[in-house]
């Protein structure tokens, strides 16, 4: 069975810290790792990750992918309170089916 | 680009009830659509796989005779929960497959459903 976890699954930071949010998956047929920002209502697209070791960046959003290790990681620098949400991420197959983590809820304090 | 819609966005309803759920991608064809149940504080929990022009592959444990989907174009997919009752309140999302191998998955608004 598939299976994707994140940690931590909470996290409380300043406006101005810099956070770390993590994913592991273990996902036949893997394709691309995916990561999402839920807000209240549904999720948002924020990167797609395919290839290891390739940074890809948005802003003060980054995120590369260890298809060895089988890990990705999600940073964020100089947080801000709009950054506020559940970060998801999901290990998807080559027929495109999403196997997605639990979640971190990240609360950035101003 | 890459805009689902879903509606309606609020549903309430009676028990005993039939809701039907409408997921499009405004933009874009997708012959695969995605639909996920997301309960308060919990992660999305994937229902079923729509393919356009074909059956549903429904997860382990979803009733398919309960929540019917179909996939009847390649911009509109459509489930409707059946016989509504209360523990199937709940929010329901759709996605729309967007790529080569349809793994970026646009997420549309949801939908809250409230049986009573």
């Amino acid at each position: 069975e598939d299976k994707v976890v994140q940690s931590p699954l909470s996290l409380v930071v300043h406006e101005g810290d810099t956070v770390t949010l993590n994913c592991s998956y273990e996902v036949t047929n893997f394709r691309s790792l995916l990561w999402y920002k839920q807000e209240k209502k549904a999720p948002t697209f924020l990167f797609m990750l395919t290839s290891s070791g390739i940074e890809k960046k948005s802003g003060r959003l980054s995120s590369i992918l260890d298809k060895k290790e089988l890990f990705s990681i999600l940073n964020i620098t100089a947080t801000q309170t709009g950054d506020s949400a559940i970060y998801l991420c999901a290990g998807s197959t080559n027929a495109g089916k999403s196997t997605f983590g639990d979640g971190t809820t990240l609360t950035v304090k101003p | 680009g890459a805009v689902v819609s879903q509606h309606p966005s609020w549903v309430i309803c009676k028990s005993g009830t039939s809701v039907k759920i409408e997921c499009r991608s405004l933009d874009f064809q997708a012959t695969t659509m995605f639909w996920y149940r997301q309960f308060p504080k919990q992660s999305l929990m994937l229902m079923a796989t729509s393919n356009e022009g074909s059956k549903a592959t429904y997860e382990q444990g979803v009733e398919k005779d309960k929540f019917l989907i179909n996939h009847a174009s390649l911009t509109l997919s459509t489930l409707t929960v059946t016989s509504a009752h209360p523990e199937d309140s709940s929010f329901y999302i759709c996605s729309a497959g967007y790529g080569t191998f349809q793994e970026t998955q646009y997420f549309g608004p949801g939908t809250r459903l409230l049986v009573l």
